[in-house]
């Protein structure tokens, strides 16, 4: 059955800082889709990222980065230069197969900037 | 706005009340998913269609649980005798068929059973 561990509960950085949100998922499937949603305090899911597993490249945008790395079986993410608007819940999320079913979220990590 | 919409956002209820809760998902998208997230925990999958069709439910929906999409469009969710460990937020995603995989979510529905 697949997994997703978010070991970081809670994170706390001073704005400007860089910080990485790291994710290990645990899947039998060769082809599944990995995920980072942001849940600010409104509540409202924000979906920012998706990658197939075929893709290992890793990718940048804006201040926003992530590292696939399937050796691990990790998804990191990485914030560069961190801004209180960042603050926020931070879900990574793994979905098996080919038709986006059954997907898991992780428990998410709770990022807080401070000014 | 064109985004999937929920109905009600709140929703306060004493134990042993059904409830129905609403998503409209965005209009092209043909599947809709339920979900449940509790304080602290990332949201936990319920059901999914594709159009009209319920094509898989978690073993977290019970009997009291049911959901129905008729028409392929908007979707309802119904809780009947709540119990207090039904409180939590019921959110609904929706994706389209060229990227299933991508889904994307409403504001959530706050149940408050007291």
């Amino acid at each position: 059955a697949q997994k997703v561990t978010q070991a970081q509960t809670e994170i706390s950085v001073v704005e400007k800082e860089d910080v990485t949100l790291d994710c290990v998922y645990e899947t039998r499937d060769t082809t599944y889709y990995l995920f980072w949603y942001k849940q600010p305090p409104s509540g409202e899911l924000v979906f920012l990222i998706r990658r197939n597993s075929f893709d290992e490249q890793n990718e940048i945008s804006g201040r926003y980065s992530w590292n696939f790395q399937k050796s691990t079986s990790s998804f990191n993410f990485t914030i560069t230069a961190s801004q209180v608007v960042d603050s926020a819940v931070y879900f990574c999320a793994l979905s098996e197969g080919n038709y986006g079913q059954n997907f898991v979220f992780g428990p998410g990590t709770r990022l807080s900037v401070l000014p | 706005d064109t985004g999937v919409s929920q109905d009600p956002r709140h929703k306060i209820t004493k134990r042993g009340q059904n409830v129905t809760f609403r998503c409209d998902p965005i209009s092209e998208h043909n599947r809709l998913y339920w979900y449940r997230q509790t304080l602290g925990q990332g949201p936990e999958f319920l059901t999914y269609f594709q159009n009209e069709a319920q094509l898989e439910k978690s073993r977290l929906l019970s009997d009291r649980f049911s959901a129905e999409r008729p028409k392929g469009s908007f979707s309802t969710l119904e809780i009947q005798r709540t119990e207090q460990g039904d409180s939590a937020m019921y959110l609904c995603a929706s994706s389209s068929r060229s990227r299933p995989y991508e889904q994307y979510f409403g504001p959530g529905t706050r149940l408050t059973v007291t």
